[in-house]
């Protein structure tokens, strides 16, 4: 079946540091990508998303590029705030009104 | 405001007990999902409708009931509470395309003592 392999966590930053969360996939087909945040208390909401190779998803400064070659949709931010001190959760779905598989989500703190 | 809105945000029951939580999409969605979140944050999907008709239905004991009225509104039953349902409970609804996102709830926090 399909899957999404995150990087585990916790990942503690300093302010302006460079982020990296990597994340895999599984599947036949041709999947859509997703990165959701969920901030504490709250819901997960989208980040940013690519629906075809090579597509590039970008805001709020994160950025992630859909490679189908190897098979990776790393999560990519250059300069963290603390605010981004959040889970992050990579995901993929593939066909309409279907399951999305969720990574198993990464803890980020980013200390002042 | 559009969104995703599910009541109660927070739940304590003994075991044993039946409780009930509501959730409610103003998106214009026809897909709605019931996600369970353990303590680790994994995410787990339960259920989802897709215009009041189930589609997926995950190995969840059958203690748990989802229900449809119509295309806006997904409950989740639950009967005989256990500890192990102790969990956040997210309600989130999709349009019917593999290229748009699921909007969550704010999610309920159940607590079975």
């Amino acid at each position: 079946g399909d899957s999404v392999t995150q990087m585990e966590g916790p990942v503690t930053l300093s302010e302006e540091a460079f982020l990296t969360i990597n994340c895999t996939y599984t599947a036949t087909g041709y999947p859509s990508l997703f990165w959701y945040v969920q901030y504490p208390g709250e819901g997960l909401q989208l980040l940013l998303k690519a629906t075809k190779a090579d597509d590039k998803g970008s805001n709020k400064g994160f950025e992630a590029t859909y490679r189908k070659e190897t098979t990776s949709f790393h999560l990519e931010k250059g300069s963290v705030q603390v605010s981004d001190s959040a889970v992050y959760f990579c995901a993929l779905i593939k066909t309409n009104a279907g399951k999305s598989t969720f990574g198993d989500g990464t803890t980020l703190t980013v200390k002042p | 405001d559009t969104a995703v809105s599910q009541t109660p945000k927070y739940l304590v029951t003994q075991m044993g007990n039946d409780k009930s939580i509501k959730c409610e999409q103003n998106l214009g969605h026809d897909t709605m999902y019931w996600y369970k979140q353990d303590s680790k944050k994994f995410l787990k999907i339960m259920f989802s409708y897709n215009n009041k008709e189930l589609i997926i239905n995950e190995t969840v004991p059958n203690r748990f009931s989802p229900k449809s009225p119509d295309k806006a509104h997904l409950n989740l039953h639950i009967n005989s509470l256990e500890l192990g349902d102790s969990a956040v409970y997210f309600c989130a609804s999709s349009q019917n395309s593999a290229k748009e996102p699921l909007h969550f709830g704010n999610g309920t926090r159940l607590t079975v003592t």
